[in-house]
């Protein structure tokens, strides 16, 4: 079993739409947790971190709940540049990824 | 800004070959960390390491070998490639000793064993 699971997708939504992505962590000892987006082609890079209580950066929600260990990513207002993949990650000792789940925001 | 170089954007090799693929960072992170990436899988770790000379194995490290010799920079070595290694290397780093910090990417490596 994957230390991180998260739904591949893909999320096909329109412009303004809200989608919400899921993840899941198999290692009650992780630390700290933080979503990623990667561009095709491109390496990932830091979205925002997640917080225990919960934080918000502009149109972008992050939640965590330990007791069932799922972090979740919710996204308003979609933008055709959201477009992407978001990583789920895990950090304990090292990181671990989940394998992504890819968005595609339609106009 | 974090910056984590990777020597080459694309890289084609023959199987068999010793591949040399480095990394080097200029943020005097602790941790550097080696992953490959293939469709469908996500991103899975070869090897990390703590500190310098130190190389912990990853999830998946068996046909390669990383070296540490300096602090800012982390080589990973393909021992005698094959056609199954053919992908996207990502290098990472990570400063351990600011609380929970993320890890800052290069730009990967396409790796294309022939």
């Amino acid at each position: 079993r994957k230390e991180v699971e998260q739904d591949p997708g893909p999320f096909n939504v329109p412009e303004g739409a809200t989608v919400a992505f899921n993840c899941t962590y198999s290692n009650s000892a992780s630390q700290s947790f933080f979503w990623y987006r990667q561009d095709c082609r491109k390496e990932p890079k830091l979205l925002m971190s997640v917080y225990s209580s919960g934080n918000e950066d502009g149109r972008f929600t992050a939640q965590l709940n330990r007791a069932s260990q799922y972090i979740s990513l919710l996204i308003r207002d979609s933008k055709l540049s959201d477009s992407a993949t978001y990583l789920c990650v895990a950090l304990n000792n090292d990181m671990r990824f989940g394998a992504g789940t890819r968005l595609t925001v339609k106009p | 800004d974090v910056k984590v170089t990777q020597s080459s954007r694309y890289l084609v090799k023959r199987t068999g070959e010793k591949v040399f693929l480095e990394c080097v960072q200029d943020m005097d992170h602790e941790n550097m960390f080696w992953y490959r990436q293939d469709p469908g899988l996500g991103l899975r770790l070869i090897y990390f390491s703590y500190d310098v000379k130190m190389k912990e194995k990853g999830d998946i490290p068996e046909g390669y070998s990383v070296s540490r010799e300096k602090k800012e920079r982390f080589s990973l070595i393909l021992e005698s490639a094959s056609t199954n290694q053919t992908s996207m290397y990502l290098c990472a780093s990570r400063d351990r000793g600011r609380g929970n910090q993320p890890q800052h990417f290069g730009d990967g490596t396409r790796l294309s064993i022939l």
